[in-house]
């Protein structure tokens, strides 16, 4: 089924491992994000790509790193974890980074950091 | 302070009954507001969007209705069924580039 694979599903780290999340899409979007869930918190945006070749920082990018590694895939790093960064992370993608477009959403990772 | 600020945080009903759910927001400019729906471990789903001109939208058993002058949205939930079960999420777009500000969603439980 076309839509967002995000990779894995489940991670546990140890305060100061390196982790990379993986995301993949397969409906040629051109946009990609990078969302944190918390509990009682509405998504908030770490990082984004509006077009393959450039990312930027969102609302809270502090302890992240992305790439866009081609259209289709875009990984968010976490080079020392901390238990601050204990969330549901979600990859997103739309046609173009313009205001009309929806959306596609993964299913999530979920990180836990000890 | 969020500025998408959603009401109740949760509530229980009834398989078979209504519920409304309600969204103010104080984002600005505003080009467009949207409803997800959040299934428990999944990512959320599009049920619809309306910009500044429209006042309702339907999708199915789900309606939502915008009022850009008081900044307010519902989403009014018709019949309810055990898979209505989920968060819902209320999301406003600003700016040109297609920002969305995120409400931390309704709980909503159907029970039989």
């Amino acid at each position: 089924n076309a839509g967002v694979t995000q990779t894995p599903k489940f991670q546990v780290l140890k305060t100061g491992q390196s982790m990379t999340l993986q995301c993949a899409q397969d409906m040629n979007h051109n946009s990609m994000y990078w969302y944190r869930q918390d509990p009682g918190m509405g998504l908030r945006l770490i990082y984004y790509s509006a077009s393959e070749g450039t990312t930027d920082k969102g609302e809270v990018p502090n302890g992240y790193n992305v790439s866009r590694l081609n259209k289709r895939e875009f990984s968010l790093r976490l080079e020392s974890a901390a238990p601050s960064q204990t969330s549901v992370y979600f990859c997103a993608s739309s046609p173009q980074s313009g205001t009309r477009y929806g959306y596609t959403f993964g299913s999530g990772t979920r990180l836990t950091v000890v | 302070k969020n500025q998408v600020e959603q009401s109740p945080q949760s509530l229980i009903i009834l398989e078979g009954k209504n519920c409304t759910l309600q969204c103010n927001y104080t984002v600005s400019p505003f080009s467009n507001l949207r409803w997800y729906k959040q299934d428990t471990g999944r990512g959320p789903v599009s049920l619809t969007i309306m910009t500044f001109s429209e006042n309702t939208k339907s999708n199915g058993r789900y309606t939502a209705t915008l009022d850009a002058d008081t900044k307010q949205s519902s989403l009014h939930i018709t019949a309810s069924q055990l898979s209505d079960s989920a968060s819902y999420i209320c999301v406003v777009t600003t700016d040109s580039w297609g920002k969305l500000q995120f409400g931390a969603g309704t709980q909503v439980v159907v029970t039989p």
